[in-house]
């Protein structure tokens, strides 16, 4: 069982290059999320799934997009990556069944974009 | 806007001492978490307490609740240099998107 995992661990991307941050899971978790983080803003909310095929805009949903063809997976992408997408990107994932359950985040991806 | 926002922004104490860390937030909830992050990686679940609950322990945590004044309160007693990290509150809100809401987060800071 290993949780939530996310790749890559550290991306440099150039402004207007794409890209995905890749998120698996393997505790048949129903609610999938990504959050991300800046410095002094604590975690914002991106995309979000309650189950295979369904997905919706967070906080932030701006300059991404997601999809979640299984229930394991939920990738992110970046359309045209631009310097304030610079950030830490956490995936995370919790059983949906009932509000109360804590979520379990992957270990972070830190993208630069120059 | 930041659903929970967490007080002090930056604590620095001596090991030994307890540590008050403090969260407010604006709507109702069902629930809120606090969180533990260490530097560099992802958050860590610490403890949950429900709407209905005012007080919850575990080990060396206590946490308060008082949804009239919807706020709520870590407290780490007999603090070690191990438990340096950023903590965060998050509150699950009763209406709305089913996602946990996050703080700024408070730094602590424990010198050994």
């Amino acid at each position: 069982n290993a949780g939530v995992t996310q790749t890559p661990k550290f991306q440099v991307l150039k402004t207007g290059q794409s890209m995905t941050l890749q998120c698996a899971q393997d505790m048949n978790h129903e609610y999938m999320s990504w959050y991300r983080q800046d410095p002094g803003m604590g975690l914002r909310l991106i995309h979000y799934s309650v189950g295979a095929g369904i997905t919706d805009q967070g906080e932030v949903p701006n300059g991404y997009n997601v999809s979640r063809s299984t229930t394991e997976d939920f990738p992110l992408r970046l359309l045209s990556a631009a310097p304030s997408q610079t950030s830490v990107y956490f995936c995370a994932s919790r059983v949906d069944r009932a509000r109360g359950n804590t979520i379990y985040f992957g270990e972070g991806s830190w993208l630069t974009v120059v | 806007s930041q659903q929970g926002e967490e007080d002090p922004q930056a604590l620095s104490i001596q090991e030994g001492e307890n540590a008050t860390m403090n969260c407010s937030y604006k709507t109702s909830i069902n629930n809120l978490q606090w969180y533990r992050q260490n530097s560099g990686r992802g958050l860590v679940h610490l403890i949950l307490i429900r709407s209905n609950e005012r007080e919850k322990h575990s080990g060396r945590l206590r946490v308060t609740l008082d949804t009239s004044k919807k706020s709520s309160s870590l407290l780490i007693t007999a603090s070690r240099a191990a438990d340096t990290a950023s903590y965060f509150c998050a509150t699950d809100e009763e209406m709305g998107r089913r996602a946990l809401t996050f703080g700024s987060g408070t730094r602590l800071q424990v010198q050994p």
